[in-house]
This record gives C-alpha cells, structure tokens and sequence, in this order.
C-alpha cells in the first residue's frame, strides 16, 4: 500500500545546479500536484497536473518544470537551483471531481540549495 | 483570492481536554474542506474531508464542521492524548481541479 511516494528524502545542491525530484503515485489518479512548504509561509502550490499530458502553474512557479508522461509519475525539475529553493517539497495526488477530491501526500523531500 | 486563517499559531493543552481548532476561510464558494495533521520532519496524513453538502464528518475521536456561510470550519478532538500533539491544517478545494489552499497550521502540544 505505498500511495505516494517521493525521491530522494533529502537533497543538498551548489547554487545553479539542476536536479529532478520524483513522485509516483499508484492509485490511479488523475490529479498530482507539487507544493513547497516554508516556515511562515504555509504551503504553496507550484505546478499541478489534471492528467496525463496536462500541466499548469499554481502559485509560485519560477524556477520549476513539470511534465506528466504517464498517469503514475509527475516529476518536478529545478532548473537551476537557487537558495530562495531551499525548501521542504511536498507531491499530492487525488482522484479528482467535485466530490473525490481527497488529497494524499508524499512524506516530502527536504532540499537545502547552498 | 481565497484566503485561510488558522489562530492561534499553537496551543498547549492537558491531556483528557477536549479542543476545538479553528479554521476560517474568506470565499464561501469552495468544493470540499479538509483536515490534516502533520507530525515533525513528516509529510501531511489526511484526517477528514468535509463536501460542500455536508455539514460535519467524524472518526473516532475527531469530529469536523463546517458552516460555509460564516466561512469557518472546526476540527474538535475529543479527550485528547500526548499523541494527539503535532501541526493541525485545514485546506480548501476550491474547483474541480482539487487545488488545495492552506492556513498556517495550528501547533498542538498536549501535555501529560
């Protein structure tokens, strides 16, 4: 019963470095998003997914790539890190619809950009 | 722009006190409401969604509420535990598109 599953669970990176954080999820669902989560700042999303092929931007997006090839994974991609990035990054994902909208989480990645 | 309160920032409680954590929201226009709970160093696990049409939810010790028109939901955490204690969060879906909008979260500590 593995749900949603990030890697790695912790990361360091030099300043304009580029890396990819992985989610896979295997229940199926349409909807994966990612979001970083800040002290003060809440979670904020960054790019999210409604299906395979179908990307968007959320709230803070500079910085970040996503694409979604297949219904199971949606990797995140740092394009070139930058300490403002240093941050805990979360993957979530629903089955979607007005009324399946419950959101499952990854147990994040931890990302320190130096 | 939707936006979502939670006060206090934390709370400290004896063990056996039943608390009621807040959470109020600024756009009454919102598909579902859910609680998290988010120990230290740890992802978010799900505790109860709340539809729309619905007014509260419940699982076990939790019980969930939520009044759309005065834009406030509350989680109540009946005789609480020092495993109780952890980051609470409310979030709102807002569309079909199952965004997610978080408060701030509310730190609870439950002292033995």
């Amino acid at each position: 019963n593995a749900g949603v599953t990030q890697t790695p669970k912790f990361q360091v990176l030099k300043t304009g470095q580029s890396m990819t954080l992985q989610c896979a999820q295997d229940m199926n669902h349409e909807y994966m998003s990612w979001y970083r989560q800040d002290p003060g700042m809440g979670l904020r999303l960054i790019h999210y997914s409604v299906g395979a092929g179908i990307t968007d931007q959320g709230e803070v997006p500079n910085g970040y790539n996503v694409s979604r090839s297949t219904t199971e994974d949606f990797p995140l991609r740092l394009l070139s890190a930058a300490p403002s990035q240093t941050s805990v990054y979360f993957c979530a994902s629903s089955r979607g619809g007005s009324r399946n909208t419950e959101a499952f989480f990854g147990q994040g990645t931890r990302l320190t950009v130096v | 722009k939707q936006e979502v309160t939670q006060i206090p920032a934390a709370l400290s409680v004896p063990e056996g006190e039943n608390l009621v954590l807040n959470c109020s929201f600024t756009d009454s226009a919102i598909y579902n409401l859910q609680w998290f709970r988010q120990d230290p160093g740890k992802g978010l696990t799900s505790l109860l969604l709340i539809q729309s049409s619905q007014r509260e939810q419940t699982s076990g010790r939790l019980n969930a509420s939520l009044d759309k028109s005065s834009g406030r939901s509350t989680l109540y955490i009946a005789a609480s535990q020092p495993g109780d204690s952890a980051t609470y969060l409310c979030a709102l879906i807002t569309g079909a598109n199952s965004k997610l909008t978080f408060g701030k979260g509310i730190t609870l500590s439950v002292r033995p």
